[in-house]
């Protein structure tokens, strides 16, 4: 696949475990960050945003923490599962700039 | 509703050729953005368009192009291939409402130079 070759840093975690995936941005100008999770052999599917003026968002399972100070993005996953396990990459942008940067992304993987 | 579309989903193509990749975004998302993804590099952004018009390009050579129909369609080519440029190459569509949200990708179209 696409990641294959690519030394990811890798995230091993029991089923059921909480996981946390971090991720240092590049540009303290930008205002809205995603993370993205990628399945071998499909494009990049969303999971979360949040905006400059928010510290914290929770969806089903999934929170994401911002960190403006430090340049720093974290995603959390409740009660993980094996269908979790992917790569998973956040982006970052700025309003207007229309282009997305990505980390280098986390490779996680779930054991049964 | 229907995805992001791109076609073909494989291409192997030699040396010196050149290639046209297509991308049907989502219905009424009127911005098509390209992005190129390798071992190496990681994702990287190619271009941007809106309305048939390229707003913003990453740091790739000139060989590396696309336009955007009047449907929102977008079509990208590489000319005169290298190796190097063996990728996936990835299509994500938006809505574009000023807020930079909802960045949604296709499945790729992987790229094979020989």
């Amino acid at each position: 696949g696409e990641n294959v070759g690519l030394h990811l840093p890798t995230l091993s975690v029991q089923e059921g475990d909480n996981s946390i995936i971090n991720c240092a941005y590049s540009n303290s100008a930008s205002d809205y960050f995603i993370w993205y999770k990628q399945e071998s052999g499909k494009g990049p599917q969303f999971i979360i945003d949040i905006r400059s003026n928010m510290d914290k968002r929770q969806g089903q399972r999934v929170t994401v923490l911002l960190n403006k100070t430090v340049k720093h993005l974290s995603l959390q996953i409740a009660a993980t599962q094996p269908g979790d396990s992917a790569v998973y990459f956040c982006a970052e942008t700025l309003t207007g700039r229309r282009a997305l940067t990505f980390g280098s992304g986390t490779r996680l993987q779930v054991q049964p | 509703k229907a995805g992001v579309t791109q076609t073909p989903r494989y291409l192997i193509k030699t040396r010196g050729q050149q290639v046209t990749l297509s991308c049907s975004p989502i219905s009424g998302h009127r911005s098509v953005s390209w992005y190129q993804q390798t071992p190496g590099q990681g994702l990287q952004f190619l271009f941007e368009y809106f309305s048939e018009t390229q707003r913003n390009k990453g740091n790739f050579p000139g060989r590396f192009s696309g336009r955007q129909f009047s449907n929102s369609r977008s079509e990208m080519n590489v000319s005169t291939l290298e190796l190097g440029d063996s990728a996936l190459y990835l299509c994500a569509s938006s809505l574009d409402d000023g807020r930079g949200r909802g960045y949604t990708f296709g499945s790729g179209t992987r790229l094979t130079v020989v």
